[in-house]
């Protein structure tokens, strides 16, 4: 089956910006997860969403925000963009609370 | 969430078996454990998860403490590919990941 598909792979963006990403989660899967990994403070949990309700937020600034639609597909926004925004952007999804989640292979978002 | 511990790198020649440990004292009783790993220039990977017996899949192996605080991962042959940083998080609910530094894996040829 396809795996978790997360648009678009690369991004460029000026500082004051904004940036929508995207995730399609597998078929079947109702849970979404957004992760921010940088080379300094690692891998960091965003929010999780299930059946288009936000469940779990992690400590991150109100400037980032997501949503989840009727069909499981995701979108993150980050408005007003910093230099800090600049990280490797991960959507993962998974069908049932504990078991394993399935990551996509990121958007690399790039502010300059 | 509780908090794990793992050495920072370890180092394993290819072909011969890996034990990855992992640390949980503060484990609750209803915490999974669960492993990742993620190759370098790729998303996170599912390795395995167990809750108190030791588990197999064909991925690795996960053998778990009798008290729950600690953990090691199994990798019964290792190679190249395995070359990896290696996530142990406890998971105790429908909530995100919490992943740590974790355990930079590498095999020699």
């Amino acid at each position: 089956k396809a795996g978790v598909t997360q648009t678009p792979r690369y991004l460029i963006k000026t500082r004051g910006q904004q940036v929508t990403l995207s995730c399609s989660p597998i078929s079947g899967h109702r849970s979404v997860s957004w992760y921010q990994q940088t080379p300094g403070q690692g891998l960091q949990f965003l929010f999780e969403y299930f059946s288009e309700t936000q469940r779990n937020k992690g400590n991150f600034p109100g400037r980032f925000s997501g949503r989840q639609f009727s069909n499981s597909r995701s979108e993150m926004n980050v408005s007003t963009l910093e230099l800090g925004d600049s990280a490797l952007y991960l959507c993962a999804s998974g069908s049932t609370g504990r078991f394993g989640y399935t990551f996509g292979s990121g958007t690399r978002l790039t502010v300059v | 969430d509780a908090k794990t511990t793992q050495p920072n790198s370890m180092e394993s020649n290819e072909e011969e078996p890996v034990h990855l440990p992992c640390n949980h004292s503060t484990i609750s009783g209803t915490d999974y454990i669960h492993w990742y790993r993620q190759l370098p220039s790729q998303g996170p990977e599912y390795v395995i998860h167990g809750l108190t017996s030791n588990v197999n899949n064909r991925m690795a192996s996960l053998a778990i403490a009798e008290d729950r605080k600690s953990s090691t991962l199994i990798l019964h042959r290792a190679t190249l590919r395995d070359a990896a940083v290696y996530y142990c998080i406890l998971r105790g609910g429908a909530d995100g990941l919490t992943f740590g530094k974790g355990t930079h894996l590498i095999i020699q040829p």
